[in-house]
């Protein structure tokens, strides 16, 4: 398995230009989330889905869409990008575990930075 | 994880020394917490995990600890080795919520002299 793949590893956009983030997993895991981190901080959740065709809103959405048509992939797109959204992009996903016990698995990130 | 800025707590110690990392979270109804670890330019890994009804479970080399009274969690690293300086970051969730709703802390640097 390869885990969960993101791409690209580094963007630099112009503001008000528009790109999607990709990430795929081959773990057949159900939740998949995006968070992003910034200096000195800890990751913070933009959107997340629990399933396909599932998708809601974590602490930070604004600026940033998600869709999940498949349980492989979850994009996320920013549709007129801005200074503010210069981060580091993580998606994560995990096992729908009844038990609540499975952590959260990581891609490397994607770095974009915003002009 | 709030923000408190954009100096993060940082531990050094001798490669052989134990490390203990502490994280205070804030949401009472938090049940479920995971220690990750970070280096640079990959994404976390995870290392340990812990639900409210323990309040200690031992990994290889590596143990948490949780106080749910003060709302403190840590995580002990026996015998520190170079290969474990990074950032370590806790995060914690109330098992009713979707498990992609992770809270996670600021981190803290652990960095191992040789």
């Amino acid at each position: 398995n390869a885990g969960v793949t993101q791409t690209p590893k580094f963007q630099v956009l112009k503001t008000g230009q528009s790109m999607t983030l990709q990430c795929a997993q081959d773990m057949n895991h159900e939740y998949m989330s995006w968070y992003r981190q910034d200096p000195g901080m800890g990751l913070r959740l933009i959107h997340y889905s629990v399933g396909a065709g599932i998708t809601d809103q974590g602490e930070v959405p604004n600026g940033y869409n998600v869709s999940r048509s498949t349980t492989e992939d979850f994009p996320l797109r920013l549709l007129s990008a801005a200074p503010s959204q210069t981060s580091v992009y993580f998606c994560a996903s995990r096992i729908r575990d009844s038990s609540y016990n499975s952590p959260l698995h990581f891609g490397n990130g994607t770095r974009l930075t915003v002009t | 994880g709030e923000s408190v800025g954009l100096h993060l707590p940082t531990l050094s110690v001798q490669e052989g020394d134990n490390s203990i990392i502490n994280c205070a979270y804030s949401n009472s109804a938090s049940d479920y917490f995971i220690w990750y670890k970070q280096e640079s330019g990959k994404g976390p890994q995870f290392i340990i995990d812990i639900r409210s009804n323990m309040d200690k479970r031992q990994g290889q080399r590596v143990t948490v600890l949780l106080n749910k009274t003060v709302k403190h969690l840590s995580l002990q690293i026996a015998a520190t080795q170079p290969g474990d300086s990074a950032v370590y970051f806790c995060a914690e969730t109330p098992i009713r919520t979707s498990y992609g709703k992770l809270t996670f802390g600021q981190g803290t640097i652990l960095t191992v002299h040789p």
